[in-house]
């Protein structure tokens, strides 16, 4: 079974720098989805950034880019210029490509301070 | 477009007492899934529904709890008896079946807590 593991239970960063949230992935599939969700305290999960495994290029979204080694089985999110709305739990997750459900890490709580 | 809505946001009953949960997920969304999130970590899922039939339910306590999709558009996840350890976010979420398949949307979630 497909395992994704978040080795850092907590991070924080000071507004407007950046910050890298580490994320790894077991899995002997080829084809496969990566995602970061983004939780704040409301609980909803917000779709922050998706990568599909067959694409080299690293996925971007305005401030949010990641760094995706395939071999390496490594999926990490880069937050640029962080802003104090950025504080919230940040979910790694895997899928793989025939849709079975969403595999998800324990988390990461990322920290903003002014 | 309307987001996938839950009710009730929040719910506390006592141990041994039944709750229930509804869903609608995105419109057009044919794959619906709830999810258990305890605190302190990473939703777990419960059951996946293609339409209205069970894709996987391997994570579903079944002796206490049950869900439906009848119509295939909403659901109904119920717990019965509730414990103390079913205290958690339950989350439902649904994907599309074409474009963006491979996304799962979540709703704001229900909390439960089981005293």
């Amino acid at each position: 079974a497909q395992t994704v593991t978040q080795s850092q239970p907590e991070m924080s960063v000071q507004e407007a720098e950046t910050v890298t949230l580490s994320c790894t992935y077991d899995t002997s599939e080829s084809d496969y989805y990566l995602f970061w969700y983004k939780q704040p305290p409301s609980r909803q999960m917000i779709l922050v950034i998706r990568q599909e495994a067959y694409k080299q290029q690293n996925a971007t979204e305005n401030r949010f880019s990641v760094n995706f080694q395939k071999a390496a089985k490594s999926f990490s999110l880069k937050i640029s210029d962080s802003q104090l709305g950025d504080a919230a739990m940040y979910f790694c997750a895997y899928r793989s490509y025939n849709n079975n459900d969403m595999r998800f890490g324990a988390g990461t709580r990322l920290t903003v301070k002014p | 477009e309307a987001g996938v809505a839950q009710s009730p946001r929040y719910k506390i009953i006592e141990k041994r007492q039944s709750v229930a949960f509804w869903c609608n997920p995105i419109s057009g969304h044919a794959t619906l899934y709830w999810y258990q999130q305890i605190l302190g970590q990473g939703p777990k899922l419960l059951i996946q529904f293609q339409n209205n039939g069970v894709v996987d339910d391997s994570q579903l306590p079944k002796d206490r709890f049950s869900a439906e999709r009848l119509k295939g558009v909403d659901s109904t996840l119920k717990i019965q008896p509730a414990k103390l350890e079913d205290s958690a976010v339950y989350l439902c979420a649904s994907s599309s079946s074409w474009g963006e398949r491979n996304t799962i949307y979540f709703g704001e979630g229900s909390w439960l807590t089981v005293v």
